[in-house]
């Protein structure tokens, strides 16, 4: 995924909390996506960083250092449809460049 | 308000034919990005078109072609296809403003099975 790197497999257990991280090169950045995959189906957007800082969107929150090149998606109150793949991907020179994603299994 | 609208869903075809993949934006968005997604792996990029104009383009050969059409629907065109090429194609619609690409909204994708 063009050097954006993000763990394969995550395992957490329902009702816990997990951070996702995702480090990238910094050349040409214009912002940083972080999407949800469910198996067979198309992405669903979460969030978009432009910015240094924390966005919280509920139980999803997006962590941004533009200077570190390195993101987290962060997952409050784990619920079962939760597992799925979280998919970074990177807005570069009007290109988005996405990593191999993470796929995160959720435990009873 | 609809989404991002893809057609068809499915498709079959065998080695060396060609195929046109269709995808309707979300309404009021001007730029349509295509991606192809196999198995496993994220959605790689393959072109960005913003008002009828190519924006950016991926790593894929000649073979790969787009265009946006006035009312910024979208085709992508595949010459002489290759069993590689089977894959789930993904559009995706977004509203440039001035912090360029800010929400970018994925189509159900069209599934592609070359034999």
């Amino acid at each position: 995924g063009q050097n954006i790197d993000q763990p394969t497999e995550m395992t957490a257990t329902e009702g816990a909390i997990v951070q996702i991280n995702c480090t990238y090169q910094t050349s040409g950045f214009n912002g940083l996506f972080w999407y949800q995959q469910h198996a067979g189906e198309a992405p669903t957007f979460l969030s978009y960083n432009v910015l240094d800082g924390l966005e919280e969107k509920g139980r999803f929150s997006s962590f941004l250092s533009r200077s570190k090149g390195y993101s987290y998606l962060l997952l409050k109150e784990l619920q079962m449809k939760d597992s799925a793949s979280y998919l970074c991907a990177v807005n570069r020179d009007d290109k988005i460049i996405f990593g191999k994603g993470t796929r995160l299994h959720i435990l009873p | 308000d609809a989404g991002v609208t893809q057609s068809p869903t499915h498709l079959i075809k065998t080695r060396g034919q060609h195929v046109t993949l269709r995808c309707s934006p979300i309404s009021g968005h001007k730029s349509v990005s295509w991606y192809q997604q196999v198995l496993g792996q994220g959605p790689q990029f393959i072109f960005q078109y913003y008002e009828k104009e190519e924006r950016g383009r991926g790593n894929f050969p000649d073979r790969f072609s787009a265009r946006q059409f006035p009312n910024y629907s979208s085709e992508l065109n595949v010459n002489a296809l290759l069993l590689g090429d089977s894959a789930l194609y993904l559009c995706a619609s977004s509203g440039l403003g001035d912090r360029g690409l800010h929400e970018q909204y994925f189509g159900p994708g069209t599934r592609l099975t070359v034999t």
